[in-house]
């Protein structure tokens, strides 16, 4: 079984919508992220949690929330999705306090289409 | 933010050829890695480099951390077509309170001819 999963790994929604991305993970890792990736443009970071209550927002935080319900489950919310919010999206967890803290592990993506 | 230009965007070869790509910086990096993302999937880290200087291998990859600090090399040794796929760079930075986060470059994207 993978140890990062996401769901759903496709959706297409209309513009103006709710949705929610979903992150859960049996690596036992503190620390979640969740990433955006466009072509061209490479991964950029949304929100970051390191534990269930601290959460943090990254480079490109605008239009997205997060809630961190557990040590293991990481969910990424589209308030009112646009357009430009189509991307593929990646949640990933690392280790806390150990010299391999800084390796992320990525889950296997959600496709975004946002119409 | 930090930029982290990694060359070359795209690379042709033909099976059985050594690869090589990089990753350079204006800023020091206290971490490298490497990752590799197949089509449809997410990144999987390759290697992780830790001291400058340090060569590491895994498999027929090998990866080394510059010895300035701002940079980090990729090669692959013999390609095989399931070789295809976008490899990245990832550094963290030394400098400044963020140290959680990594910098990715923007990809390699590697295509390998049978």
């Amino acid at each position: 079984d993978a140890d990062v999963t996401q769901t759903p790994r496709n959706r297409i929604t209309k513009t103006g919508k709710r949705i929610m991305l979903e992150c859960s993970q049996t690596k036992g890792h503190d620390r979640m992220y969740w990433y955006r990736q466009d072509p061209g443009l490479g991964l950029r970071l949304i929100y970051y949690s390191f534990d269930v209550k601290d959460i943090n927002k990254g480079e490109i935080s605008d239009g997205y929330s997060v809630s961190r319900q557990a040590q293991a489950k990481f969910s990424l919310s589209l308030e009112s999705a646009i357009p430009n919010q189509t991307a593929l999206y990646f949640c990933a967890t690392s280790e806390t306090g150990t010299a391999d803290s800084y390796e992320q592990y990525f889950g296997p993506g959600t496709r975004l289409t946002v119409t | 933010g930090q930029q982290l230009n990694q060359s070359p965007q795209s690379m042709f070869i033909q099976e059985g050829e050594d690869v090589s790509m990089n990753c350079t910086s204006s800023s020091i990096f206290n971490t490298w890695l490497w990752y590799k993302q197949d089509p449809g999937e997410g990144p999987v880290l390759l290697i992780a480099l830790y001291k400058a200087g340090e060569l590491t291998s895994n498999g027929r990859l090998t990866a080394q951390f510059g010895i300035t600090r701002k940079d980090s090399f990729l090669n692959i040794s013999a390609s095989i077509p399931s070789d295809v796929g976008i490899y990245f760079c990832a550094g963290q930075l030394s400098s400044g309170g963020s140290n959680y986060k990594l910098t990715f470059g923007k990809g390699t994207l590697l295509t390998v001819n049978p």
